[in-house]
């Protein structure tokens, strides 16, 4: 059984679309989290989510909106796609806020032609 | 927020050596300090992490140890095989910010058959 998981796992699209990406987790985790990895990899956490409640919005475009319709999914919708949104998107759960494991999905891997 | 810097970038051991990564962390606030392994393609695992309230912590090949003083903490793989070969992440909570860790940028280890 995976412990998070993501759909889907390659998403190659063109420039300007608007696309999602979902996100479960069967932990009973309260926590979820989006990250981002790019060619460097370095991981930046864009949103966490507790409870249904955001309480990380990093520095992102507003074109990146999340959505958690209960504890233990978190979408991401991402508008006007464009090539630096191109990477692969981690998502993660822990069972509390900051000072706890995290547990990372599969990834995306974004593409934008 | 803390600030998380990692070293060396790239690492290369001959099968068998020892290899050791070292971290720094800014805020003296943070308290739990994990380290992920990531392997080509493959999601970030958690590998071992440690509280606080520990100076050393082990498990087979691995081993972490921190220095609460200094801010630093620093990953020892011991008797290194090929498979060790991926990208290690250590991160810090967020001490005085709730609800996120703080990743350094990673290591590449590479290990030499």
């Amino acid at each position: 059984d995976t412990a998070v998981s993501q759909t889907p796992k390659y998403l190659v699209t063109q420039m300007g679309n608007d696309k999602s990406i979902k996100c479960e987790q069967n932990l009973g985790h309260d926590t979820m989290y989006w990250y981002k990895q790019d060619s460097k990899k370095f991981l930046k956490i864009m949103f966490s989510y507790n409870n249904k409640e955001l309480i990380i919005n990093e520095t992102v475009p507003n074109r990146f909106s999340p959505k958690s319709p209960d504890k233990a999914h978190l979408n991401l919708h991402i508008n006007s796609l464009e090539l630096g949104d191109s990477a692969v998107y981690f998502c993660a759960s822990s069972s509390g806020i900051g000072d706890q494991p995290q547990h990372f999905g599969d990834g995306t891997r974004l593409s934008i032609l | 927020g803390e600030n998380v810097e990692q070293h060396p970038s790239t690492l290369s051991v001959q099968e068998g050596d020892s290899a050791v990564i070292k971290c720094t962390y800014s805020d003296s606030a943070s308290n739990y300090f994990p380290w992920y392994k990531q392997e080509l393609g493959k999601r970030p695992q958690l590998i071992i992490d440690i509280r606080s309230n520990v100076g050393e912590k082990k498990d087979q090949r691995i081993a972490v140890t921190l220095n609460k003083t200094a801010k630093h903490f620093s990953l020892h793989i011991t008797e290194t095989q090929p498979e060790d070969s991926a990208v290690y992440f250590c991160a810090a909570d967020g001490g005085s910010t709730l609800g996120r860790l703080y990743f350094g940028r990673g290591t590449q280890l590479t290990v030499w058959p």
